[in-house]
């Protein structure tokens, strides 16, 4: 089982919206929606922002969305603020009940 | 509050084993899935494999299908995960995690993160 790919890095000025795609085979994503993200600032564990493609948890702010297409995902931050610099990796379910994370993104906040 | 409290730091040598455990507290142990997860410092995620601890049922990825055994002690509340014969590669940040369950569903992601343990292998 291969990670998702996710470009290595993006890049956004403060307002800006930026997108990171994860992208993964048929067997991957296959017809789950299983599809979740992962916020992580330097030194420290990783944090839950979406999960089911689209659903935030409580405390998410609205400006993290996710979606998906076929057999790519995507999450987008709207209204990009400083503190958003951190890296992001997908999480898939895949066909054979097992779990892969994408290859991670480093979100920089120009 | 659920606190997932990890074992501490291991340093092992090449072909060598390492067991870390995984000590859950302020929810029923038996009812979440707990995931383990590796990150190599300074790269991504690697999603390592489950366990149920109400049946003890398992599942890992396939890169570590026969090196790695995830079991549980139900009666201290508690998770291991023991990975055999390791190599340098295997120098990582370990975590265990609990899984999302809102709506009385699974949800595929994971939620509550222990703090994770560095485990170093060096001859």
């Amino acid at each position: 089982q291969s990670a998702l790919t996710q470009p290595p890095s993006v890049s956004g000025s403060p307002g800006q919206s930026v997108t990171i795609s994860c992208t993964g085979t048929s067997s991957d994503f296959g017809h789950y929606n299983r599809v979740a993200w992962y916020q992580q600032a330097p030194g420290t564990g990783p944090k839950l922002l979406i999960y089911e493609v689209s659903n935030r948890p409580s405390g998410v702010p609205d400006r993290f969305s996710g979606s998906k297409s076929g057999n790519t995902a995507s999450l987008t931050i709207s209204g990009l603020q400083a503190e958003d610099e951190a890296d992001y990796h997908c999480f898939s379910y895949t066909s054979i009940s097992t779990y892969v994370f994408g290859t991670g993104t480093k979100v920089t906040v120009l | 509050q659920v606190r997932l409290v990890q074992s501490g730091a291991e340093v092992k040598k090449p072909g060598a084993s390492v067991k870390v455990s995984c000590k859950t507290s302020g929810d029923t142990f038996t009812a979440y899935y707990i995931h383990w997860v590796r990150q190599v410092p300074g790269q991504g995620l690697e999603w390592m494999g489950w366990i149920y601890p109400n049946s003890g049922a398992t599942n890992s990825a396939q890169k570590f299908q026969g090196r790695v055994t995830l079991t549980r002690d139900t009666s201290i509340n508690t998770l291991y995960m023991e990975l055999n014969n390791l190599i340098s590669d295997d120098t990582a940040i370990y975590y265990c995690a609990r899984e999302l369950f809102v709506e009385s569903m699974f949800r595929g992601a994971v939620d509550i993160w222990g703090h994770g343990t560095l485990v170093t292998v060096s001859s």
